[in-house]
């Protein structure tokens, strides 16, 4: 099953510019990741946040998450061709067992 | 390349047969997930395995698949008697187990039912 939606589900936007995409969750969580997916092939772990945690950054992506509103969103910024993939947003209980989102899939025009 | 292997990438098979996919995790990682992904759908959980031992299957998991982790190393998905809704891309994951949300993927097998 879908932990939840994310929003947009299909996001296209010049090189340079900024890429902000959301996901929303049922259920509590104990953290919640961001992980990339080029065409056809497996996962990237981006990014892991806490659920005490409301913010974190790296490199050019910043998360954040709002618990009391059950969402989170992953910012891109200066965003660059090799940006093009999809990205889904993932929460994990004590097991390990990940539960996905839909995913939004990011073209990034040169 | 995340260190986490899959053999093989491509499976083209008939309905009706079996098939077998082979994971090779990181060595030291002593979790191991199976997940399935359709298109244009986030992956789903389909079982992990700690060390040999497999501590949860999803109900997505039907009698037609298997898993085994024989050593608590490689570890092989099974699927007999395929269906064309069994056509997914199927991948595998691992982790130490005191980070066990920290999973590294291999790049997946995408099974296609003709």
């Amino acid at each position: 099953s879908q932990q939840g939606e994310e929003d947009p589900q299909a996001l296209s936007i010049q090189e340079g510019e900024n890429a902000t995409m959301n996901c929303s969750y049922k259920t509590s969580i104990n953290n919640l990741q961001w992980y990339r997916q080029n065409s056809g092939r497996g996962l990237v772990h981006l990014i892991l946040i806490r659920s005490n945690e409301r913010e974190k950054h790296s490199g050019r992506l910043r998360v954040t998450l709002d618990t009391s509103k059950k969402s989170s969103s992953l910012l891109i910024t200066a965003s660059r061709a090799a940006d093009t993939a999809s990205y889904f947003c993932a929460t994990g209980g004590n097991t390990g067992k990940l539960i996905f989102g839909q995913g939004t899939t990011l073209q990034v025009k040169p | 390349d995340t260190g986490v292997s899959q053999d093989p990438r491509h499976k083209i098979t008939k309905r009706g047969q079996n098939v077998t996919f082979r994971c090779d995790p990181i060595s030291e990682h002593n979790r191991l997930y199976w997940y399935r992904q359709t298109l244009g759908q986030g992956p789903e959980f389909l079982t992990y395995f700690q060390n040999e031992a497999q501590l949860e299957k999803s109900r997505l998991l039907s009698d037609r698949f298997s898993a085994e982790r024989p050593k608590g190393s490689f570890s092989t998905l099974e699927i007999q008697r395929t269906e064309q809704g069994d056509s997914a891309m199927y991948l595998c994951a691992s982790s130490l187990g005191g980070r066990a949300y920290e999973q590294y993927f291999g790049p997946g097998t995408r099974l296609t039912v003709t």
